[in-house]
């Protein structure tokens, strides 16, 4: 079957930095997604990666390795807005987005 | 302002009633999808519209149906739910392409009791 893992939650401090994991097994890839949605609105487009590396946009990052099944989100200088579920989605082979369960991370002052 | 625009926010619904979803999208995509989002699950796909040609179907039970009468509209139609439908219904819409993001609207949070 296929499969996308991430932490439930997480917890980080105001200033902070913190990471974000997504594993996944799918038949095939055609590119891996991060959203962010906050508590009762809708999910926000943040990056998407189809191949390996390290892509920067402003405070929020996002690594691939498709090698390993793997990527993170990597959120820098945090603020009590960046609160919220962050989601993980892959493009398998038939261009079906799978999506992981998503990860609630709470910041604290 | 999202660009997607779902009615109603809320929706409280007895197992016998009919009552209908409507989203609309603002942006020129040409695709439109329906999602189920349960607490702690993955976003569940439901329905499918391309060009306003219904392309999927995930096994859907029938007590739920789509209509889309043109490419910035798309409805769910909802009868004898059961309370396990409860959940958050959110609607998107796309581009198209393959890799095209998807853009949410902001859902409808439905209770059936």
């Amino acid at each position: 079957g296929q499969n996308i893992d991430q932490p439930t939650e997480m917890t980080a401090t105001e200033g902070a930095i913190v990471q974000i994991n997504c594993t996944y097994q799918t038949s095939g890839f055609n590119g891996l997604f991060w959203y962010q949605q906050h508590a009762g609105e809708a999910p926000t487009f943040l990056s998407y990666n189809v191949l390996d590396g390290l892509e920067e946009k402003g405070r929020f990052s996002s690594f691939l390795s498709r090698s390993k099944g793997y990527s993170y989100l990597l959120l820098k200088e945090l603020q009590m807005k960046d609160s919220a579920s962050y989601l993980c989605a892959v493009l398998d082979s038939n261009y079906q987005l799978i999506w992981g369960a998503g990860t609630k991370l709470i910041i604290k002052p | 302002e999202t660009g997607v625009t779902q009615t109603p926010r809320h929706l409280v619904m007895g197992m016998t009633n009919k009552k209908s979803l409507k989203c609309e999208q603002h942006l020129g995509h040409n695709a439109m999808y329906w999602y189920k989002q349960s607490a702690k699950k993955p976003l569940e796909l439901m329905f499918v519209y391309s060009l306003e040609e219904r392309v999927e179907n995930n096994s859907v039970p029938s007590r739920f149906s789509p209509e889309c009468p043109n490419s910035s509209h798309l409805f769910l139609h909802l009868h004898t739910l059961q309370p396990e439908d409860s959940a958050l219904y959110l609607c998107a819409s796309s581009q198209g392409g393959d890799n095209s993001p998807l853009h949410f609207g902001n859902g409808t949070r439905l209770t059936v009791t």
